[in-house]
Order: structure tokens, then sequence, then C-alpha cells
């Protein structure tokens, strides 16, 4: 059965640091993966998605993702937080049918002066 | 830019009580969800539809639950008979094609559904 773990609930980074997030997932053939982030008040925003070819996929605000499928990861990150980067961010894989998403619990992110 | 829109922000409603949620996709978009995220929980899939009909469902999407696309460009998702486990955010989804095919899901900003 398909599956998304992210094993960090919540993360706190100062502003200017790096960031990483980390998403595991379970999915029997060749996954179709997404991160999706979440400002309070608004709806889910895609980050950046990743279908074929290049491993290392770019995505809107700075934000990059490297599939491993060696390690089943598809880890998010970014070289330097801003603080509105502060959010709750989404790991999805797409399922069997290509209709349903499986998410993550999701990692909140507070960023610190 | 278009975007996925749902009405209301909030509702609260009695248990037992039917309660409607609406959702307008993005206009030429043909595929739409319906997806919910209970406080501290997983966003999870609840149906989705196309050409009029339901085209997969979730476990959790029993007889207590159905969605319409009434006039070509409302989705609702009715709850027959509301209980305290259905609190929660509901979130619209639409995509132009399906997923597997390249496109992201583009989600509305949620409703979130209190049941007393």
């Amino acid at each position: 059965a398909q599956s998304v773990t992210q094993p960090d609930i919540h993360i706190t980074v100062s502003e200017g640091a790096s960031l990483e997030l980390r998403c595991n997932y379970s999915y029997g053939a060749t996954p179709y993966l997404f991160w999706y982030v979440q400002s309070p008040g608004q709806g889910l925003q895609l980050l950046l998605k990743y279908f074929s070819g290049d491993t290392l996929v770019q995505g809107i605000k700075g934000f990059e993702a490297e599939f491993k499928r060696s390690q089943s990861s598809f880890n998010l990150r970014k070289p330097s937080v801003h603080w509105s980067d502060a959010a709750e961010y989404f790991c999805a894989v797409c399922g069997n049918t290509g209709n349903q998403f499986y998410f993550g619990t999701g990692t909140s992110l507070t960023v610190i002066p | 830019e278009p975007e996925v829109t749902q009405t209301p922000s909030h509702q609260v409603t009695q248990m037992g009580q039917e309660v409607i949620l609406r959702c307008v996709p993005i206009s030429n978009h043909l595929y739409f969800y319906w997806y919910r995220q209970i406080l501290g929980q997983k966003v999870e899939f609840l149906v989705s539809f196309y050409n009029n009909e339901i085209s997969e469902k979730s476990e959790i999407f029993d007889d207590q639950f159905s969605v319409e696309r009434p006039d070509g460009s409302n989705f609702t998702l009715k709850i027959r008979s509301t209980k305290l486990e259905d609190s929660a955010m509901y979130f619209c989804a639409s995509t132009p094609r399906m997923t597997r095919v390249g496109n992201e899901q583009f989600f509305g900003p949620g409703t979130r559904l209190t049941v007393l």
C-alpha cells in the first residue's frame, strides 16, 4: 500500500539557516511525488513535483527536492530560510490509479529571527 | 491566476444535522476531489469525481457522504447526518487531467467543519 512518512512533526530554524524536511514513501512502482506548503488560512500550494528524469527537482520560492529511489526518500531543501517560509509542509505520493494523493502528516516549520 | 474556492470557511453544526460544503473548481478542470484533515492527523483522500460520477472513493466515504456537481461550476460534498468525528478541515481539489500523467492537484483553502 502507498504511504508517506514525515518523521519531523515540528522543526525550528533560524532565518538564513539551511533547511531539510524529510519525506519517506512506500510505493510499489515509480512514484509521483509532491511537496505542498500550507500557510495559515490558505490552501495547499504546490512547491514542486517529481515524475521522472532528473532526480533533483527545483521548485518555487527557492526550494528543491531530491528523489532517492534507494532510500525511498524525497527530502525538501532550502539553502537559506526566510521568515515567510514559516508554514506547514506536506509531502504526498500519487496512488496507483493516478487519482488520489497519499499525504504525510506534515511538518510544521517555525523560523526564528 | 485561477484558483479553487471553498465556502464557507468555517461551518458549525449540531450532531445529526446535514451539511453541504461547497467548492468551485478551476473552470477548465475535469477531475475533482475531496480530502479531509482531522486536527493533528494527515490529509486523507475521500473521493474523486470525473464525468459526473465518482471514479474512486476511500473507506471513509461511506453512505453518509455524497458528492454532486449540480450546475457545471460547483462541486459539493454532503454529509447527511454529521457525527462528532466528522469534525475536520475539508479540502477540495481539481486538476485538468489525471494526476498520473503529470498534473498536480490544485487545492482550495478548506472548510473547517465543527460538529457539536
